[in-house]
């Protein structure tokens, strides 16, 4: 079945640090693919997502590219900040009504 | 849009009680998705409604546990006779037709005794 593959964590940073979150993907046909965020103590948010392959989602400085052939979707920032720690959930939508799959997450500490 | 909001935050019960949750989503979004998320885990897909209809239930929803939508707008999820296992995060998402993204509320909190 569809399934979403993300590297374990936790992961713990220095500020500035470059960051990135591997994400793989398991699905048939070309689903939609999604970077989620949980801060502590919050709900999920979108952070960014990709439609179609080869496109590149982007925000708040995180930035992520639709890999068809590699299937995947990693995670990346140039320099985090401390704001940054959080859960990072990788995920994926078959269609536009379809149920959301997710990764197991991997939880990001950034430390001054 | 006010976002998607659940009620209640938390609820602690004790095993054996029957629990009942709320969804309220963004207005004039159709679809609304329920989803539970156990400790380091991503959230799982529980059962999905476009307007009033329930179109899809996962396996993890079992006899216990029963979602409504009446009149196409809140929604409820109510769980039987809880266990212990039932202990988990309940989130609800809500988007609109023919779009990608589900929008997430601050979930439901419940712990089985």
């Amino acid at each position: 079945g569809d399934s979403v593959t993300q590297m374990e964590g936790p992961v713990t940073l220095s500020e500035e640090a470059c960051l990135t979150i591997n994400c793989t993907y398991t699905a048939t046909g070309y689903p939609s693919l999604f970077w989620y965020v949980q801060y502590p103590g919050e709900g999920l948010q979108l952070l960014l997502k990709a439609t179609k392959a080869d496109d590149k989602g982007s925000n708040k400085g995180f930035e992520a590219t639709y890999r068809k052939e590699t299937t995947s979707f990693h995670l990346e920032k140039g320099s985090v900040q401390v704001s940054d720690s959080a859960v990072y959930f990788c995920a994926l939508r078959k269609t536009s009504y379809d149920k959301v799959i997710f990764g197991p997450g991997t939880s990001l500490s950034v430390i001054p | 849009d006010t976002g998607v909001s659940q009620d209640p935050r938390h609820k602690i019960t004790k095993r054996g009680q029957n629990v009942t949750f709320r969804c309220d989503p963004i207005s004039e979004h159709n679809r609304l998705y329920w989803y539970r998320q156990t400790l380091g885990q991503g959230p799982e897909f529980l059962t999905y409604f476009q307007n009033e209809a329930q179109l899809e239930k996962s396996r993890l929803l079992s006899d216990r546990f029963s979602a409504e939508r009446p009149k196409g707008s809140f929604s409820t999820l109510e769980i039987q006779r809880t266990e212990q296992g039932d202990s988990a995060m309940y989130l609800c998402a809500s988007s609109r037709d023919n779009t990608d993204t589900q929008y997430f509320g601050p979930g439901t909190r419940l712990t089985v005794l």
